[in-house]
């Protein structure tokens, strides 16, 4: 059974940095590229970045760009999401998601919260 | 950015109604399409992909279609567990795009 696990959200201080995690299982995980997607309270769907299987090829949307930084460890089944310079419009459930190339597998989701 | 726009936002319907939503590309996207169910307080859940393609698992009653910029997902006989938002996006290419939701209430 295909599951993705994300950690690692919470309150920060605009200007703040957070780390997500994304643990997956039940599938090769090397073998996949991995997005995060994003959600603000009340919102749509706002794809963030994606890293391809190996990890050599990334893409970011403009509202991140130079921000967040997305990264992979495949030792570890594990998916990343740096995220600095946080604003309040940052603020939103962040979802990491099997990329097939449609998200067909989705993690929990975990909320990010920028505010002083 | 391809700019998805779905059609209605939001809507009240009925259990046993046929519902049709739609989705319109900027430019064209082919069938590089699918469809995302989402219910409060949960993650989307696949639908249905390349347009047309129901994903394992999805009731029959769910459908897709379309090609270019013009898609549509109907619901042929409306559940009570099919209340909830209705997402479209295209993967033609980055920056991957929503487009804003349709709720489907009772």
């Amino acid at each position: 059974e295909v599951q993705l696990v994300e950690s690692g959200g919470g309150l920060v201080q605009p200007g703040g940095s957070l780390r997500l995690s994304c643990a997956g299982s039940g599938f090769t995980f090397s073998g996949n590229a991995m997005s995060w997607v994003r959600q603000a309270p009340g919102k749509g769907l706002e794809w963030v970045s994606v890293i391809s299987g190996s990890g050599d090829s990334t893409y970011y949307a403009d509202s991140v760009k130079g921000r967040f930084t997305i990264s992979r460890d495949n030792s570890k089944n594990t998916l990343y999401l740096q995220m600095n310079s946080l604003r309040a419009e940052d603020t939103a459930v962040y979802y990491c998601a099997r990329e097939a190339p449609t998200f067909d597998y989705w993690g929990q989701g975990t909320l990010v919260t920028v505010s002083s | 950015a391809i700019r998805m726009t779905q059609s209605p936002s939001s809507f009240s319907a009925s259990t046993g109604d046929r519902v049709t939503i739609t989705c319109r590309a900027s430019q064209g996207i082919s069938s590089y399409l699918a469809w995302y169910q989402q219910k409060p307080g949960k993650a989307p859940n696949l639908l249905i992909y390349a347009a047309s393609t129901l994903q394992s698992g999805v009731p029959s009653r769910f459908s897709g279609s379309g090609s270019g910029t013009d898609f549509t997902l109907t619901i042929s006989s409306l559940q009570s567990e099919d209340f909830a938002t209705y997402y479209c996006q295209q993967y033609y290419n980055y920056p991957r795009t929503f487009g804003q939701g349709t709720k489907v209430e009772i």
